[in-house]
């Protein structure tokens, strides 16, 4: 079965520095792939980065990257020049690249960025 | 990416009675997803709606509690049936698309049973 693990329920960071966030995953699947989203107090849920787990390189949207450690099993989002905006819930997810489609998320990580 | 609405996006309701939420996409999508978030919760998928046949639930919900219509590629409505304080929770739809089929979620409608 699969499986998202966040360890960190809560996080602080200072305004400008960078900050990781943890996610480990569990499949016996060969194919998948793996997505964060950031969901502020208003309660939408906001893409920022996907990963599939044949991709050579490490996912990046301008401040977002994803340090993708295949033989780790860990998909850690790391936030470059942290804004007061980031302080929100981010969850990572993992699906099966095939038909069902079904996203399986971590319990999240709440971050908060003090000025 | 889908520009993807929903209403009602809040509602207080009494024990007992049914909330119907729609969702609105502003392109033809095949794929359409409903979720529900317990309150302090991470994201439980409650079923895929399929276009033109019945939706395809996930263990623990049922369609008698959670009926699903899906009469387009761009709509779809999830009822939380006899309700209960239990369903209090934000349900969001979410739509597949690109190549590595991400979901984008629409606004999420927060419910709030009395």
């Amino acid at each position: 079965a699969q499986k998202i693990t966040q360890t960190q329920p809560g996080m602080f960071v200072q305004e400008k520095e960078a900050v990781t966030l943890d996610c480990t995953y569990d499949t016996s699947d060969p194919s998948y792939g793996l997505f964060w989203y950031k969901q502020p107090s208003s309660g939408e849920m906001i893409f920022l980065i996907y990963q599939g787990s044949y991709d050579q390189q490490n996912a990046t949207e301008g401040r977002y990257s994803l340090n993708f450690q295949k033989a780790r099993k860990s998909a850690n989002l790391v936030i470059s020049a942290s804004q007061l905006g980031d302080s929100a819930m981010y969850f990572c997810a993992m699906r099966r690249m095939d038909s069902s489609y079904k996203l399986i998320f971590g319990s999240g990580t709440r971050l908060l960025v003090r000025p | 990416s889908a520009v993807i609405s929903q209403k009602p996006s809040r509602d207080i309701c009494q024990r007992g009675t049914s909330l119907t939420i729609q969702c609105q996409v502003d392109s033809q999508v095949t794929m359409m997803f409903w979720y529900r978030q317990q309150p302090g919760q991470s994201l439980t998928l409650i079923a895929t709606a399929n276009q033109g046949s019945e939706a395809t639930y996930e263990s623990g919900f049922v369609i008698d509690k959670f009926p699903i219509s899906r009469p387009n590629l761009t709509f779809s409505t999830l009822t939380v049936s006899n309700m209960s304080p239990e369903d209090s929770s934000i349900y969001l739809c979410s739509v597949g698309q690109g190549a590595s089929d991400t979901q984008y979620f629409g606004p999420g409608t927060r419910l709030t049973v009395l």
